[in-house]
């Protein structure tokens, strides 16, 4: 089936400091790519939704200059935490569609848990 | 307004049978997804129903009613492992998902 992987899966940064994750797909072409945040015990919230080639549309409230999105090549995108601060700690995690098969359903990353201290 | 509406909280035991009840609101319906998330880890696929009806899985399954804005999610012979939370997600008319606080679901010996 298809495999998201995101890496780094934990990361401890202090803060002022830019952290990447990193999502790829394996096997099959993530012509869109969604990146979401997840707070303890809440629901995940959408930030942006990328496509390849194109800028990614961000959810209201989400700072596109602070939170830098790259979707360069249909198998790679990348989340950019800008001069990160503590209340940026978050679990952060990646889906991808492959392409119009809704039924296999939306592939997640592992996620990544970033802490800054 | 899109709206998801599913118990915060359900315990279970070991064995048995339980069923997570989802109601939803969207703008536009392209089907309605149920997803598995671990504490601390990424949401996994469950199902996808997006004509009414009874899908079933092994262990898993899944009911949809489009007219009642209405899904279950069957879980039978519960085992420990089950405790997770279990995220019931429809599609808008723009292809996204639309996620609640999902269900936490507690099985006990």
């Amino acid at each position: 089936g298809a495999v998201v992987s995101q890496h780094p899966s934990w990361v401890i940064c202090k803060s002022g400091t830019s952290v990447k994750i990193e999502c790829r797909s394996l096997d099959f072409q993530a012509t869109t790519m969604f990146w979401y945040r997840q707070f303890p015990k809440q629901s995940l919230m959408l930030m942006a939704t990328s496509n390849e080639g194109s800028k990614a549309t961000y959810e209201q409230g989400v700072e596109k200059d602070k939170f830098l999105i790259n979707h360069a090549s249909l198998t790679l995108s990348t989340l950019t935490v800008t001069s990160a601060h503590p209340e940026d700690s978050s679990f952060y995690i990646c889906s991808a569609r492959d392409g119009d098969r809704v039924v296999n359903g939306y592939t997640f990353g592992s996620g990544t848990r970033l802490t800054v201290v | 307004g899109q709206n998801i509406d599913q118990p915060t909280e359900m315990t279970a035991t070991e064995g048995a049978i339980v069923q997570i009840n989802c109601t939803y609101q969207t703008s536009g319906f392209n089907g309605l997804f149920w997803y598995q998330q671990h504490a601390g880890e990424a949401p996994t696929f469950l199902s996808y129903n997006v004509l009414d009806g009874l899908e079933e899985k092994g262990r898993f399954s899944s009911f949809l009613s489009r007219s009642k804005g209405y899904s279950y999610l069957l879980l039978k012979e519960l085992q420990m492992k089950d405790s997770a939370s279990y995220l019931c997600a429809p599609l808008d008319s723009n292809y996204q998902l639309i996620w609640g606080a999902g269900t936490k679901l507690i099985i006990k010996p």
